[in-house]
């Protein structure tokens, strides 16, 4: 299996900051990562597929870059709506995995 | 716009057979890879198969002894059977869809199962 590792755990910004989530995966995963941010009670929602394909209708301020065993997922200009957790997932091989998420907090 | 929607039990004893099915609506159930995803109260997301409409499957080896997935072309459904379950598979369960160079496009708001006698 891939393991899919990331980091912070936990990250705490502030209304308009950028900031920057990393995927880090135990073998090479390509470019065939997607990004998801997933709220309360919510179920994922993908942001970016394909490592940096910006889903239809997520904001611009969303981007991820990376390939191989290293990728991020960038967040400028933080808006409130934004403030959730987000999950990493390589779906290079079976089996899927996902990393185990980045809480981002309002600091 | 693709919906998916799970329905089952909310509550399966220890050692029985939790069943879920998901049905799709707004396209057909031909053009997809459909998967089942599972989340443990406060823990991280766990994929546990894919199916596509030709019937060709893939499970997660962690799992793969006890699920069974399965597709209904005619009702546009798709399910999933867990056999021999423990309290360790409680967990609010989703389906969800991909076509084949994408990430989980679609995905059903989940159904909490609970495993307790």
């Amino acid at each position: 299996d891939i393991q899919m590792t990331q980091s912070p755990s936990t990250l705490s910004a502030s209304v308009g900051d950028r900031v920057t989530i990393t995927c880090r995966a135990s073998q090479s995963v390509s470019v065939w990562l997607g990004w998801y941010q997933q709220k309360p009670g919510k179920a994922p929602k993908v942001l970016i597929y394909k490592a940096s394909n910006l889903e239809t209708g997520v904001p611009s301020r969303f981007s991820g870059s990376g390939s191989g065993t290293e990728l991020t997922l960038t967040i400028n200009n933080l808006q409130p709506d934004d403030f959730a957790t987000y999950y990493c997932q390589q779906y290079k091989s079976y089996p899927y995995t996902f990393g185990q998420g980045t809480k981002l907090e309002i600091k | 716009q693709v919906q998916l929607q799970e329905s089952g039990p909310g509550l399966v004893k220890p050692s029985g057979t939790l069943a879920l099915t998901c049905s799709v609506s707004g396209d057909s159930i031909n053009t997809y890879y459909w998967s089942w995803i599972r989340q443990p109260p406060g823990k991280q997301l766990e994929w546990i198969g894919e199916i596509h409409f030709t019937g060709n499957t893939n499970s997660n080896p962690s799992l793969q002894s006890r699920v069974t997935i399965s597709v209904d072309t005619s009702k546009n459904q798709f399910s999933l059977n867990l056999n021999s379950v423990t309290a360790a598979d409680t967990a609010v369960y989703y389906c969800a869809g991909r076509l084949t160079t994408r990430a989980f496009d679609f995905w059903g708001q989940g159904t909490m199962v609970t495993v307790s006698s």
